[in-house]
Order: structure tokens, then sequence, then C-alpha cells
């Protein structure tokens, strides 16, 4: 399974947007990216996923360069509700191993 | 969308007894469960994963014995924790797949529930 490598903590304030990049040098083939959001005493909340290129959705975006060896999950204009852990997570198959995440702290 | 639900959201119990965790889907059907544990300030970790109608699988390191996991059925699994120990207390989340919009499964994951041993 691909290790996977981002910053353990990032501070931003309200209505900036925010950019969270993950490195994923052994990434397979066949692997897709998928972004997850955890807030206290929850489970985590899948964000996006894509596989190349650029993946917009609702909530992020996620851009992926053309080597598939990093991937940054963008939030548009952060609020407090966004303060949370994001986990970045490559894999295949469905088995997903967490790495130690990033700690997003949005101050007013 | 999919939904997974666990039950019970917290717990708390006395050292020696045991405590089942239990894991539905909702809306979908899940051949396959994986719980995962987490220490408070830390990162998910993979326990095991659970197969309808099989044995699970545990990762290294997690003691079988010790958690029991039993997938009766495609929407149900469950945890139990034998003979607790304040050692055992921490938030106990399970997900299951879903095919995503990209191609790739997703994983949907419960509520949790937290496990508190004295």
């Amino acid at each position: 399974l691909a290790k996977t490598t981002q910053p353990i903590s990032m501070d931003s304030y309200e209505g900036q947007e925010v950019n969270i990049t993950c490195s994923h040098n052994n990434i397979a083939t066949n692997d897709y990216i998928t972004w997850y959001q955890q807030f206290p005493s929850q489970g985590p909340r899948f964000i996006i996923q894509g596989y190349k290129t650029k993946v917009t959705n609702e909530v992020a975006s996620l851009f992926i360069p053309a080597d598939r060896k990093s991937s940054t999950l963008s939030l548009p204009r952060v609020s407090l509700s966004d303060t949370a852990v994001y986990y970045c997570l490559v894999v295949n198959t469905d088995k997903l191993i967490f790495g130690t995440g990033t700690r997003l702290q949005v101050f007013p | 969308g999919a939904v997974v639900s666990q039950h019970p959201s917290w717990v708390i119990c006395k050292s020696g007894t045991s405590v089942k965790i239990e894991c539905r889907s909702l809306d979908f059907q899940a051949t396959t469960m994986f719980w995962y544990r987490q220490f408070p300030k830390q990162s998910l970790m993979l326990m095991a994963t659970s197969n309808e109608g099989s044995k699970a699988t545990y990762e290294q390191g997690v003691e079988k014995d010790k958690f029991l996991i039993n997938h009766a059925s495609l929407t149900l699994s469950t945890l139990t924790v034998t003979s607790a120990h304040p050692e055992d207390s921490s938030f106990y989340i399970c997900s299951a797949p879903k095919a995503g919009n990209s191609g790739a499964n997703v994983l949907t994951f419960g509520a949790g529930s937290r496990l508190t041993v004295l």
C-alpha cells in the first residue's frame, strides 16, 4: 500500500482558501487518491476522490499532477466548521490504511 | 447515499466484562466491513476486515480472541471486545465500501463507538 506524507497541521482564517498537499511517491497504476475529513469523536467523512488531473465537487477540489506522486486538496473559503483532521489515502483495494492526517485549524 | 449506523455510540463497562458493538449498512449491502480503533490525537488503526459468511481477517498485532468479529448478514457486522481492560478503552469505528463515482470504492464510516473500561 502506498505510503502518504502530509503536513501534521495547518492554520488558516475564515474566508481563505486552504490547500493541503499530500505526497505519495509510490502510488501504483491502479491506485485512486481519496481524501477524508474527520471531526473529533466522529467517523471520517468522504470528501473527494480522483485518479488524475482535477476533480471538483460541491465541497472541494482535488488537483493531481501528471506523475500522480502528489495531490492537493483545495478548500475554498474555509469557515470555522472546516476545523478538522484531513486524511489523504491512496488505494486500489478496499482496505484503507490511514496516515497521520493534517490537523486544520481555522481561526475567526 | 450510503449510510453506516453504529451502536452504541458510547459505552462504559467494568473491567473483565465483554462489550458488543454493532455496525449496520442501512441502504446498501456490504460483504466486507472494516473495523478501526483510534486513540486520542492519533490516526485510525485498522484492526480487522470483516467478511460476510466467513472468518474475519485480523491485522498484525490484533488479538482475534480478544476482538471477536461476526459478519452474519450482508448488512451487519459486530465487534465484541472480550474481557475488556482499561487499555481497551478507545474509539472504535466501522466502515463499509461502496462504489464511488470515480470508479474506485469509497468507504462510508459509522459515527464511532467510544468504549471506556473502568
